[in-house]
């Protein structure tokens, strides 16, 4: 089945050391997305990714990049995770930027930041 | 500006009980798109439903059905004789035309009891 796989499901890293999780989608869509979703929250879009071109929401840290090698993957780099950075990350997938367009969710990357 | 209010935190019902989760939008767009998800304790988001701005039919998908009234700018969620596997956090979410960018409300959590 056509999915959006997210690897590790869960993740614990140290405070100050570098941390990447990683999305990969079958569906072969052009739109790729992150999230950062906390404790009884909404997700929050941190940027998105249409096909190379990257686009930044204006209130994401810098401490929060991401990297799309090819159509399949994309990565999430925090450079310099905080206690505040524990949550939960959604990658998400589109067809393409039309609002019409549903978004396919992976089931997450729960960060632990000790 | 867009914005999407869940003013339910958390409902709990008992096992086949009817409920209705609300969602009460604001948007200048003319076509716009509405959707719910469902978020199990697992983690991943689940796509329910899209509605287009021309379309207020409602809709019926086995025990889910869903309200789109555009004089009201509202769009709910109703469960008819609930299980305990709809325990989940509900979303309901606004993009416009131009770009897939989500506008999460806050979510509303469902907990049926058995």
């Amino acid at each position: 089945d056509a999915m959006v796989i997210q690897n590790p499901r869960y993740q614990v890293t140290q405070f100050g050391k570098p941390v990447t999780l990683s999305c990969s989608q079958t569906l072969n869509h052009n739109v790729m997305y992150w999230y950062q979703q906390k404790s009884s929250q909404a997700p929050k879009l941190l940027f998105h990714y249409y096909d190379k071109d990257f686009n930044n929401e204006a209130d994401t840290p810098d401490n929060f990049q991401s990297r799309r090698p090819n159509t399949s993957f994309c990565f999430l780099d925090i450079r310099s995770p905080g206690l505040g950075d524990a949550a939960m990350y959604l990658c998400a997938t589109s067809r393409d930027l039309q609002g019409s367009n549903e978004q396919y969710f992976g089931p997450g990357t729960r960060l632990t930041v000790t | 500006a867009q914005k999407v209010t869940q003013a339910q935190t958390e409902i709990s019902v008992v096992e086949k009980e009817d409920v209705t989760l609300d969602c009460v939008y604001e948007t200048r767009d003319t076509t716009y798109y509405l959707f719910w998800y469902k978020q199990p304790p697992s983690g991943e988001l689940v796509f329910l439903i899209r509605r287009n701005s021309f379309d207020e039919q409602n809709e019926i998908s086995g025990r889910y059905s869903w309200n789109f009234q555009k004089s009201t700018s509202s769009f709910n969620f109703t469960i008819t004789a609930s299980q305990v596997v709809d325990s989940a956090v509900y979303f309901c979410a606004l993009s416009g035309d131009n770009f897939n960018k989500f506008y999460f409300g806050s979510g509303t959590k469902l907990n049926v009891k058995p």
